[in-house]
Formats: structure tokens, sequence, C-alpha cells
């Protein structure tokens, strides 16, 4: 079974500043997804970034990016420039490739907590 | 945009009681899931459902758990006889055909005395 492991419980950030959140995992297929979701105090979750595991190139999205590293089964979010709306709570999650008719579950770490300081 | 919408947000139950969690997912999507969350604790699959039958299924889910799709718009969760360790956040998410993003609603708060 896979596992997804988020070794930082809390961060924090000087507004403006980067930040980056770390996640490892574990798992026998080579190829897969991995995700990092973003759920604010509101509760609802939504995707920040994604990275197919067959792909070298570390995935952007505006100032989210990830430094995957495939071999070390690492997968980090970097936040650039970080905002007051950034302040949530990150999972990050694995999901694997392999699809039977929708059962692409999610995996997910224990999140972080990301505070921005003003 | 179109969104993932749940009801109620927040139900208080005594144990032993059941309860239905309902789900509306964006309606071009056909694979559903609900996840629940431990306070403090990580987010955990529960099932998976697709073409009207449950594709997939953890250990949680178990007998007290069903889920069914009533009409073309609603997703429902149902706990037979519930316990006070079912007390968490229940969410639903869903997914288009093609894609690989699933779309979370906001959760359930479930309260179980």
């Amino acid at each position: 079974a896979q596992t997804v492991t988020q070794s930082q419980p809390e961060m924090s950030v000087q507004e403006a500043e980067t930040v980056t959140l770390s996640c490892t995992y574990d798992t026998s297929e080579s190829d897969y997804y991995l995700f990092w979701y973003k759920q604010p105090p509101s509760r609802q979750m939504i995707l920040v970034i994604r990275q197919e595991a067959y792909k070298q190139q570390n995935a952007t999205e505006n100032r989210f990016s990830v430094n995957f590293q495939k071999a070390a089964k690492s997968f980090s979010l970097k936040i650039s420039d970080s905002q007051l709306g950034d302040a949530a709570m990150y999972f990050c999650a694995y999901r694997s490739s392999i699809s039977n008719f929708g059962n692409e579950k999610l995996t997910f770490g224990t999140g972080t907590r990301l505070t921005i300081i003003p | 945009e179109p969104e993932v919408t749940q009801t109620p947000s927040h139900q208080v139950t005594q144990m032993g009681q059941e309860v239905i969690l309902r789900c509306v997912p964006i309606s071009n999507h056909l694979y559903f899931y609900w996840y629940r969350q431990i306070l403090g604790q990580k987010v955990e699959f529960l099932v998976s459902f697709y073409n009207n039958e449950i594709s997939e299924k953890s250990e949680i889910f178990d007998d007290q758990f069903s889920v069914e799709r009533p009409d073309g718009s609603n997703f429902t969760l149902k706990i037979r006889s519930t316990k006070l360790e079912d007390s968490a956040m229940y969410f639903c998410a869903s997914k288009r055909l093609a894609g690989h993003e699933q779309f979370f609603g906001p959760g359930t708060r479930l309260t179980v005395l």
C-alpha cells in the first residue's frame, strides 16, 4: 500500500517570502500522480498543483512549483511571494495511475498548516 | 464555476441513529468519492462509485456504511447505526471522465453524541 508522509505539522513564513513544504511517499509503482491540495479555514479542499510521475519537468502554477525527485520519492511544494491568502492546511496526495473504473482513490498525508506572518 | 455541494454543513446525532449525508457532484462528472477526516488527522478514503456501483472501498467502509445515487444529481452516504468514532468531517468529491482532478465539496461535520 502507498503511504504519504508530511513531516512538518506547521510552518510559518513572512509575507512575500518563499516557503517550501515537504512530502515524501512510498510506492512500488512506477507511474502515478502526485497532488498538493490546499484546505483554507472554509474547509473546502482545492487543488494547487499536480505532477505526473512520468514527467521529468517539475510542475509550476504561477507562484506554486514543485520539486519532484522520483528516485528519492520526494515531492515538495514551493510557494513564492507568499500572500495572506495562502494561509491554509496543505495536503500532499498520491494517486495510482492504474485506473479501474474510477477507483483512483487519493492517499493523503497528514498535512502541514501554513501560517503567513504579515 | 460549478462546485460540489454538500448538505447539511453540520449534523449532530445520537449514537445508534442513522444519518444520511448528501452531496451534489458537478453535473457532468461520472466518478464520485467519499472521504472522511477525523479532527486533527489525515483525510482518509472511504469509497468510490462509478456507473451506479461501488468500484472500491476502504476497510473503514464496513456494513454500517452505504452509498447511493438515488437520482441524476444526488450522491448520498448513509451510516446505519452511528458510533462515537464516526464523528468526523465527511467530504464528497467528483471527477469527470477523462480528468485527473477530484473536486471536493465543503464537507459535512458529523458529531455523534
